[in-house]
């Protein structure tokens, strides 16, 4: 058990529709980070929080959002629904913005859109 | 944009080291190299990383080339449970933040 909390850990969804995935951090990190895991195309890295602030920015598609709150939990807010963003979405969360410090993932919110 | 190059799969006797080869050629001299892997679709579990000297845990040891173009993660006694993707990756700090780019990994096999 990794600490990094992520619901739902299903989600079953038509195109069109909007989807917020969850994540809560492993207590006391204050960053926090977005991976997308498809089939054809690997883990791709998303976004990153720290402390409440977006810090560093992947391919992230103009229909995905995300932000962090002041508890440093964790949103990934995903609109007009397509089938190809059927993926395994990841949080991960770290103690430090940079330095050395590990990533720690969750389990993963499995998206499917019909 | 993954800075890494990794054999696509491999294949380990149980009980016998497993030797995970990774090409980073353009790695700056900062730049830290990880090692992760993932069992079927879990999330994917830290291992261990370094920057130029060799470094072991107890779930492995990183072995990295003086010139750091290149390292070698090894499982010391593989198990059955071992078999997942192991990628190995540069961490990439940009001026506020930063991010592990994951590249295709190598598929470890264990067999009995």
């Amino acid at each position: 058990d990794s600490g990094v909390t992520q619901t739902p850990k299903h989600l079953i969804t038509a195109t069109g529709q909007r989807v917020t995935l969850r994540c809560s951090p492993r207590s006391g990190d204050l960053s926090v980070y977005w991976y997308q895991q498809s089939l054809d195309q690997g883990l791709q890295f998303l976004i990153q929080y720290y402390n409440g602030e977006e810090r560093a920015k992947g391919n992230i598609l103009e229909r995905f959002s995300a932000q962090q709150f002041p508890d440093l939990h964790s949103e990934l807010n995903l609109s007009s629904l397509e089938l190809g963003d059927s993926a395994l979405y990841f949080c991960a969360s770290s103690v430090a913005i940079q330095g050395t410090g590990e990533l720690f993932f969750g389990e993963g919110s499995r998206l499917t859109v019909l | 944009d993954a800075k890494t190059t990794q054999p696509p799969s491999m294949d380990c006797a149980e009980g016998r080291a497993a030797n995970l080869p990774c090409n980073h050629s353009t790695i700056s001299g900062n730049e830290y190299v990880y090692w992760y892997r993932q069992i079927h679709s879990q999330g994917p579990q830290y291992i261990i990383h370094g920057l130029k000297n060799n470094e072991t845990n107890e779930m492995a040891s990183l072995i990295i080339t003086e010139d750091r173009k290149s390292s070698t993660l090894i499982l010391p006694h593989a198990t059955l449970r071992d078999t997942a993707v192991y990628y190995c990756i540069v961490r990439v700090d940009g001026e506020y933040g930063n991010k592990l780019v994951f590249g295709a990994g190598t598929i470890l096999r264990v067999k009995s």
